[in-house]
């Protein structure tokens, strides 16, 4: 069972544009959710993370937003750039257990110039 | 700062033979480290959790024999693919984890089984 849902798969975005990656989750528990941002061959990169107390968070170009009572978070990308052509992954995690993460399935992002 | 550097960065060897890779946080203590394994195009899986001087945590379905792990220090873990075979083959990612919730990756190894 998928504790954490993530889609769409695959997204194709023009230059300029927003990308939006959403995520949803099932355990209530969870009380930290990481965004990674993964180029081929490369280890995942923290790109950015928000707690459910805040439901909006941004760094630059990118912005989380938390819906706790859904139970879903999104990843939006603006003026998004070919540079950001990448898989990302959302996570979530909660205390205890060493914190490891549960992980999306991934969402693999083409900007087109 | 919150580096985390792996070594090799690839490795080809042949099949029944053993294969060590490290990962060291280069500026911070890891409280714990996490061992993944990926498949192209797919997900990380957690394969262990390991905590500095402590037995590692295996996820369900690992090999506890066949991936070994040691977690000798608080900035180096060590992950030993005994008797390697071919369907062993993947990219090994590292992660560490200080006094914070972030997990910091490491750039990853290929491992080749012929």
């Amino acid at each position: 069972q998928q504790q954490v849902k993530q889609s769409p798969q695959s997204l194709i975005v023009q230059k300029g544009g927003i990308s939006i990656i959403n995520c949803a989750y099932e355990n209530t528990a969870f009380d930290y959710f990481p965004w990674y941002q993964q180029f081929p061959g490369k280890g995942p990169a923290l790109l950015i993370a928000i707690r459910p107390d805040v439901s909006e968070k941004k760094e630059g170009r990118f912005t989380i937003s938390f819906n706790k009572s859904a139970k879903q978070f999104s990843l939006h990308i603006m003026d998004s750039q070919p540079g950001d052509s990448a898989t990302y992954f959302c996570a979530a995690g909660r205390g205890g257990n060493n914190r490891k993460l549960i992980w999306g399935l991934g969402t693999s992002l083409a900007v087109n110039p | 700062g919150a580096v985390v550097s792996q070594h090799p960065s690839r490795v080809i060897c042949k099949s029944g033979t053993s294969v060590k890779i490290e990962c060291r946080s280069l500026d911070f203590q890891a409280t714990t480290m996490f061992w993944y394994r990926q498949f192209p195009k797919k997900s990380l899986m957690l394969m262990a959790t390991s905590n500095e001087g402590s037995k590692a945590t295996y996820e369900q379905g690992v090999e506890k024999d066949k991936f070994l792990i040691n977690h000798a220090s608080l900035t180096l873990s060590t992950l030993t693919v005994t008797s390697a075979h071919p369907e062993d083959s993947s990219f090994y990612i590292c992660s560490a984890r200080g006094g914070f919730e972030t997990q910091y990756f490491g750039p990853g190894t290929r491992l080749l089984v012929l």
